[in-house]
């Protein structure tokens, strides 16, 4: 199975600051890495597909990258809304893996 | 417009079980492939398994052998998640998410309490 390791688990940060998010594949996947967020109570919503692509609907503040086993999410000017946790996924193979989580809370 | 509605909320006693059910409208159902996905209470995301809604072949991820069982009616284009002989630790968010390039349709989640 794929191992797909988030870092941070956690981060604070202040409206208006850039973020980013890191998702490591334990062997290559290609571009095969989504990026979903999710609001407490709620299911999770996709943001970037194919490691790059901005879901119709996501603001353009969203950002993906990378290809292989190394990949990026960014959070260019962080809005009180993006206050949630975000996960990445494996969609190259079965099973379907996902990162641990990373949380970003309001500092 | 595509859209996956799940069952309600479900409390159970151990040992029983449960049925969850996601039922499809705004495309043709047989097309795409529906996964299944867990989220105990303060957790991350768990990919159970899923089914081929042309087949009714399903799936399961390690650890979702046994007492899950993914299930179709494809005349009501209704997928179904049965869990038997529930414990303690089965208590958690079920997701439908419908399998495609593009990963975007996920059902609004049942949540599986298992209580005495």
């Amino acid at each position: 199975d794929i191992q797909m390791t988030q870092s941070p688990s956690s981060l604070s940060a202040s409206v208006g600051d850039r973020v980013t998010i890191t998702c490591r594949a334990s062997q290559t996947i290609s571009r095969y890495l989504n990026w979903y967020q999710q609001q407490p109570g709620k299911a999770p919503k996709l943001l970037i597909y194919a490691a790059s692509g901005l879901q119709s609907g996501v603001p353009s503040r969203f950002s993906g990258s990378g290809s292989g086993t190394d990949f990026t999410l960014t959070i260019n000017s962080l809005q009180p809304e993006d206050f949630a946790t975000y996960y990445c996924q494996q969609s190259h193979s079965y099973p379907r893996t996902f990162g641990g989580g990373t949380k970003v809370e309001i500092k | 417009q595509v859209q996956l509605v799940q069952s309600g909320s479900e409390l159970k006693k151990p040992g029983a079980s449960v049925k969850v059910s996601c039922k499809t409208s705004g495309y043709t159902f047989t097309n795409y492939a529906m996964n299944w996905m867990r989220q105990a209470p303060g957790q991350g995301l768990e990919w159970m398994g899923w089914i081929n809604t042309n087949n009714g072949n399903p799936t399961y991820a390690q650890g979702f052998t046994g007492r899950f069982v993914f299930s179709l009616d494809t005349s009501v284009s209704t997928a179904y998640l049965q869990i038997s002989s529930l414990k303690a630790e089965d208590t958690a968010v079920y997701y439908c998410t419908r399998e495609d390039m593009v990963p975007s349709y996920w059902g609004q989640g049942t949540l599986v309490t298992v209580s005495s």
